[in-house]
């Protein structure tokens, strides 16, 4: 079957930087997305990575390894309004999206 | 404000009630989507439109129908629902369906549904 991974809740400090991890498991693959959902609102996209590497954009970043299954979201200069859940999706060979179950990130002052 | 409107934002329904989400997009886009979000679990697709026809209907119980009148409205009607159908309905729009390259999804605020 197909399958993404990600940790359900993480807490990080104002100010600070926090990664997050995705490892997939799927039928192929087209490409991995981040999107970020604050509470009681849509998700939007952040990251489109489908080559390996490290894609730069601002605060943000993310990283893939295909060959390890294996993608995380790096956010730096931690602010509180960065407190989100976070999925992480991918496009499996039919460019369907698999996604993970979100990861809550947690900003403490 | 995404460019994708989903009314009712809140919708509190019996079992015995026959109810529709509504879903607009203002982005010129192609597909259209229904996903299921429940808390903790992943995103679950519904249905997928492209072109105002339906290409996916991933296993959904028919008390769920889906309505595309045009590639900037989707419709999905409810009706007998049961309490395990609580959860907020989200809707999206992309400029192509799943074809090729990174499809972006543009998600509305979804639909808080509870069924009593």
């Amino acid at each position: 079957g197909q399958n993404i991974d990600q940790p359900t809740e993480m807490t990080a400090t104002e100010g600070a930087i926090v990664q997050i991890n995705c490892t997939y498991q799927t039928s192929g693959f087209n490409g991995l997305f981040w999107y970020q959902q604050h509470a009681g609102e849509a998700p939007t996209f952040l990251s489109y990575n489908v080559l390996d590497g490290l894609e730069e954009k601002g605060r943000f970043s993310s990283f893939l390894s295909r060959s390890k299954g294996y993608s995380y979201l790096l956010l730096k200069e931690l602010q509180m309004k960065d407190s989100a859940s976070y999925l992480c999706a991918v496009q499996d060979s039919n460019y369907q999206l698999i996604w993970g179950a979100g990861t809550k990130l947690i900003i403490k002052p | 404000e995404t460019g994708v409107t989903q009314t009712p934002r809140h919708l509190v329904m019996g079992m015995t009630n026959k109810k529709s989400l509504k879903c607009e997009q203002h982005l010129g886009h192609n597909a259209m989507y229904w996903y299921k979000q429940s808390a903790k679990k992943p995103l679950e697709l519904m249905f997928v439109y492209n072109f105002k026809e339906q290409t996916e209907n991933n296993s959904v119980p028919s008390r769920f129908s889906p309505e595309c009148p045009n590639s900037s409205h989707l419709f999905l009607h409810l009706h007998t629902l049961q309490p395990e159908d609580s959860a907020l309905y989200l809707c999206a729009s992309s400029p192509k369906g799943e074809s090729s390259g990174a499809n972006v999804l543009t998600f509305g605020a979804g639909s808080r549904l509870t069924v009593l």
